[in-house]
């Protein structure tokens, strides 16, 4: 069964500066991938989607992800982040196996930008 | 349109009560998600709806938990004989009928058990 690791919970980093998110999943077979972004105390917005084509993907705020499939890894990155970048983000895999395309999410990476 | 709406948006409850969530998809959106999420994970799968037929269903989803959509639009999420356990956020997301899109959530409903 398709599962999705987000090895850090927490990255705490300082404004201004880069950072990465990362995301592994465990089967290679065409997969759909996201990125979703929980402010507090509200929803899961989409941030970014791999469906197909161009490998690197980008959001309207700066943020960009690289499907890499033989690594089968989709690591979400920001060159210089700001105070309100601070959220939780899950990497998300559509399980469209079954038809439904339900998603298989990580666990989640908690970012604390600090100032 | 205003998206994905859940109500409500917080349930306290005693436990062995009976609670019932409702969601309301983006009008023209024909599949309906239910996932769970507890505090320090991610949102897991429960159940899934194509227009009003129930097409997949999580072992997570035990037989205290009943779902179902009719006509196709708003969805309903029941749980009975609640237990301590089932304290969650509970969320509710559509996607149109494309082979692939992006599905959009609700802010949930956070249910407390006591």
């Amino acid at each position: 069964a398709q599962s999705v690791t987000q090895l850090d919970s927490q990255v705490p980093v300082f404004e201004e500066a880069p950072v990465e998110l990362r995301c592994n999943y465990s089967s290679s077979v065409s997969v759909y991938l996201f990125w979703y972004v929980q402010y507090p105390n509200q929803g899961l917005q989409l941030l970014l989607k791999y469906l197909s084509g161009s490998t690197l993907v980008e959001s309207i705020n700066g943020f960009e992800a690289e499907f890499n499939k033989s690594q089968t890894s989709f690591h979400l990155r920001k060159p210089s982040v700001h105070i309100s970048d601070t959220a939780e983000y899950f990497c998300a895999v559509s399980d469209f196996n079954s038809g439904t395309y339900k998603y298989i999410f990580g666990t989640g990476t908690r970012l604390k930008v600090l100032a | 349109d205003t998206g994905v709406s859940q109500n409500p948006r917080h349930k306290i409850t005693k436990r062995g009560q009976n609670v019932t969530f409702r969601c309301d998809p983006i009008s023209e959106h024909n599949r309906l998600y239910w996932y769970r999420q507890t505090l320090g994970q991610g949102p897991e799968f429960l159940t899934y709806f194509q227009n009003e037929a129930q097409l997949e269903k999580s072992r997570l989803l035990s037989d205290r938990f009943s779902a179902e959509r009719p006509k196709g639009s708003f969805s309903t999420l029941e749980i009975q004989r609640t237990e301590q356990g089932d304290s969650a956020m509970y969320l509710c997301a559509s996607s149109s009928g494309l082979a692939v899109s992006e599905q959009f959530f609700g802010p949930g409903t956070r249910l407390t058990v006591l």
